[in-house]
Formats: C-alpha cells, sequence, structure tokens
C-alpha cells in the first residue's frame, strides 16, 4: 500500500533531550516536507526536500534539523527541544515539486505525530 | 509566511445543503490546491487547479480560482455528515533559479455538516 509512515504517534519528553521523529515513503517520491500544526496557526512548513541530499528551509526552521540521505526517509531532528516546540507534526511528499501543475504535484501525508515537551 | 487565507473560519450547514469556502493569497502563483483533514488525522488531497484553469469539477467539488482577485472557492454540493473536517488551500510557489519549489497552506475552514 503506498504510504507515508510516521513514527512515533504520541512523543512526550522533556525539554533539552534530543529526539528524531522518522519519516519513510515508500512512494519513490522526490519532494519530501515536514509541517507542524498549531491550533489558529493552521500548518507551518519547517522543511523541505527537493530529492536525496537537497534540504531547505521553510517557514519556521529554527530549532529542527532534518536530512535526505536516502530517497524514502527524511527524518525530523529535534536536538534540544523546547516547549514551544509542542506541536502537531506531519511529513508529506510528492512524486514532484516543479510547479508545472501536473497530479503528481499532489502531497500525500502521513497520520502525524504528536509531540508534547514538558 | 502564511499565504493562502481562508474564509469562513468555520461553517455549520444542514445535511444535503451546500458548502462554500474561500480563499484568498497575497502573492503570484503556479497552482491551487485544496485538502481535507478529519480531526487531529493527516490531510488528504481533494483537487488542484493550475493557475490558467477558471474552474475544475470532481464529484461533488467545484473549485474555481480568480487569479486577478486572487481568489478561490471550494463548493461541495449536497453535503453528507461524512464531509465534517476542516479544509486547507494550499498555493505553491517555484523558483527554477533556485531550484525551491513550497507549498504553503491556510489556517483552514472548518465544516460541521449537521444530520
Amino acid at each position: 500500500e503506498a504510504q507515508v509512515t510516521q513514527n512515533p504517534r504520541y512523543l512526550i519528553t522533556v525539554t533539552g533531550k534530543k529526539l528524531t521523529v522518522t519519516c519513510s515513503q515508500n512512494m519513490n517520491h522526490e519532494y519530501m516536507s515536514w509541517y507542524r500544526q498549531d491550533p489558529g496557526l493552521g500548518l507551518r512548513q519547517i522543511y523541505y526536500s527537493m530529492n536525496v541530499e537537497v534540504t531547505d528551509k521553510g517557514d519556521v526552521p529554527e530549532g529542527y534539523k532534518v536530512s535526505r540521505k536516502e530517497k524514502r526517509n527524511f527524518p525530523l531532528i529535534l536536538e534540544s527541544p523546547s516547549p514551544n516546540q509542542t506541536s502537531l507534526y506531519f511529513c508529506a511528499s510528492s512524486l514532484s515539486g516543479q510547479g508545472t501543475g501536473e497530479t503528481n504535484e499532489k502531497l500525500f501525508f502521513g497520520s502525524g505525530t504528536q509531540l508534547s515537551v514538558l | 509566511s502564511q499565504q493562502g487565507e481562508e474564509d469562513p473560519q468555520a461553517l455549520s450547514i444542514q445535511e444535503g445543503e451546500n458548502a462554500t469556502m474561500n480563499c484568498s493569497y497575497k502573492t503570484s502563483i503556479n497552482n491551487l490546491q485544496w485538502y481535507r483533514q478529519n480531526s487531529g488525522r493527516g490531510l488528504v488531497h481533494l483537487i488542484l487547479i493550475r493557475s490558467n484553469e477558471r474552474e475544475k469539477h470532481s464529484g461533488r467539488l467545484r473549485v474555481t480560482l480568480d487569479t486577478s482577485k486572487k481568489s478561490s472557492s471550494l463548493l461541495i454540493t449536497a453535503s453528507r455528515a461524512a464531509d465534517t473536517a476542516s479544509y486547507f488551500c494550499a498555493t505553491d510557489t517555484f523558483s527554477s533559479g533556485a531550484g525551491s519549489y513550497q507549498l504553503t497552506f491556510g489556517k483552514g475552514t472548518k465544516l460541521s455538516v449537521i444530520p
């Protein structure tokens, strides 16, 4: 089944303890992205990747790191989590991101990771 | 930066009625997409409309795009209780020079369809 898999689904941690949220897609998609969703603020993009070894900052990258060593995986790393990073996180992927308007640009989303930083 | 803004923030209608949601954006776009989110779940793609298209249909969904007004609308006809969800518009910006592609979401419209 074609899907984007995020783990874990729920995570409670303490301030300063490094954590990684994993994201994997099995659709051979080039484009992958991380979003966070907060009440009243909608979805905001953290980082995105156009392809392997190509990553770029979104609108709210501070406090996050990403890597794209393989096409299928795009982990989100919080080196020193803080309470303001408590949020619902989504990983998403699409076949490509070239602005052509084809259906290969529709995003497929994971189920989300609810992170609480105490 | 938040590109799209949906209106209204919340909408409550009776089953069988039509639901209309609007999206306004600020800068030029390549395409506009609409997504649906059931409470706390991942978003699901509904429809994509290109910047050179004015209207598109998919089942009970009708999307319009007015690039001169920088706005789009999503119409759900003959709504059902199962349509209860949040709906988001997303606009993309692609820079061939920078080789970057970003899809930016609005804050969403929360639709409640009452049986």
